[in-house]
């Protein structure tokens, strides 16, 4: 089986632009996750998302969201892009959610943000 | 709001000794989640425990999962250089609706 694929995997926006992400998870799999990783903050919970509803939330301000498509595949959106949204952003795709509780996570190979 | 706290930060062993990562909840977790990042590579899962006191191996690694399962920890014995990487426990809080908090992870490097 494929893995989760994430593109692009490097993007360089200037702040204030916008930038949206794409993540494909595993066939089969049916809840999508996406985590910021940076060195000073690990990984962050940003949200899940299953059958096309958000799941769960981290906390994050409203410049950052996303959706689920029908296929199950992912995108990410950060408008009003700062300095600080800087990051590895990585997609996790699960089975699906088992009596309610997060399953485990296949990580794709992340999208390297840099805002400048 | 709840939090998974790992120790230490960093880890600096010689091959052949052995580590340890510890990981604290301060809430009781569902069950926890570890996971290896090797430099430069994305999160990968090692294993997950879900009963009080669970312990579980894979070859050099040894997994513990508290009795209040709060606490847990990973321990590898005789290190090796392919063990290089940063170890992640992830713990699921129930009450959260099901959301995996991960604790900041512990970095390991190996001296040959």
């Amino acid at each position: 089986k494929a893995g989760v694929t994430q593109t692009p995997r490097y993007l360089i926006k200037t702040r204030g632009q916008q930038v949206t992400l794409s993540c494909s998870p595993i066939s089969g799999h049916r809840s999508v996750s996406w985590y910021q990783q940076t060195p000073g903050q690990g990984l962050q919970f940003l949200f899940e998302y299953f059958s096309e509803t958000q799941r769960n939330k981290g906390n994050f301000p409203g410049r950052f969201s996303g959706r689920q498509f029908s296929n199950s595949r992912s995108e990410m959106n950060v408008s009003t892009l700062e300095l600080g949204d800087s990051a590895l952003y990585l997609c996790a795709s699960s089975i699906l959610p088992a009596q309610g509780l997060t399953d485990t996570q296949y990580f794709g190979p992340g999208t390297r943000l840099t805002v400048l | 709001g709840q939090q998974v706290m790992q120790i230490p930060q960093y880890q600096h062993v010689q091959e052949g000794e052995d580590f340890t990562t510890y990981c604290n909840s301060s809430t009781t977790l569902s069950n926890i989640q570890w996971y290896k990042q090797r430099p430069g590579g994305h999160p990968v899962f090692l294993i997950q425990l879900v009963k009080s006191g669970e312990v579980k191996k894979q070859k050099r690694l040894t997994f513990q999962f508290g009795e209040a399962k709060k606490n847990s920890s990973l321990h590898i014995t005789a290190t090796q250089t392919t063990d290089v990487g940063t170890y992640f426990c992830a713990g699921l809080i129930y009450n959260q609706g099901g959301k995996l908090i991960f604790g900041q992870g512990t970095e390991l490097s190996v001296k040959p």
